[in-house]
């Protein structure tokens, strides 16, 4: 069975340009996540999608981060315009159905904002 | 919002030793989770606990839910080179609205 799968793997920006991740769940996973690691810390949920509706974005900052899931598989993470505190991994994650405790991480995009 | 704190923050150990780090959070969990990340890949989940006082075992892992249900404990029994990795603890608040990640602890076994 095919893992999740995310691209790109890494990606160098500067600041105030715009980025796009790309993410394509496990298959028949309902349940799409985005996360965000900043070095040395654990990661922290930005976005829950249940199929293409949100479940819980509110640790997305909306006036930068968008996402969609527009057909209900892959998503794709959007950050317009990026900031230096952006440097961080952006790990998708995908389960089943609404279980967080069943979730399978993708790699992870390693973004850096110079 | 909640935070979890991991102790240790780091730890060198001896090929063969067992391990143990633990987990606590100020307020009440309902589900504590165990994982490990290795450099440039996504976290793996270890085990899932989902009572008080659980003890669960998985392979040379064991972990338990704290009876007060503010902390956790991972114990790894004769480590060998490849536990060397992060491993992080998470769960769900008593309210099961927030997921959080605790900080990691970075483990080194020496041969």
């Amino acid at each position: 069975e095919a893992g999740v799968a995310q691209s790109p793997r890494y990606k160098i920006i500067e600041k105030r340009q715009s980025v796009a991740f790309w993410c394509n769940p496990i298959s028949g996973h309902a349940t799409l996540y985005w996360y965000q690691q900043i070095l040395g810390q654990g990661p922290k949920l930005l976005i829950q999608f249940q199929n293409n509706g949100v479940v819980d974005d509110s640790q997305l900052p909306k006036d930068r981060f968008s996402a969609e899931r527009l057909k209900g598989v892959d998503s794709t993470l959007k950050i317009q315009p990026a900031k230096l505190e952006d440097s961080a991994v952006y790990l998708c994650a995908s389960s089943l159905d609404n279980s967080l405790n069943e979730q399978f991480f993708g790699p992870g995009t390693r973004l850096t904002v110079l | 919002g909640q935070q979890l704190n991991q102790s240790p923050q780091s730890m060198f150990i001896q090929e063969g030793e067992d391990v143990s780090m633990n987990c606590t959070s100020s307020s009440i969990f309902n589900t504590w989770l165990w994982y490990k990340q290795d450099p440039g890949e996504g976290p793996v989940l270890l085990i899932a606990l989902y009572k008080a006082g659980e003890l669960t075992s998985n392979g040379r892992l064991t972990a338990q839910f704290g009876i007060t249900r503010k902390d956790s404990f991972l114990n790894i029994s004769a480590s060998i080179p490849s536990d060397v990795g992060i491993y992080f603890c998470a769960g769900h608040d008593n309210y099961g609205q927030n997921f959080v990640f605790g900080p990691g602890t970075r483990l080194s076994v020496l041969p």
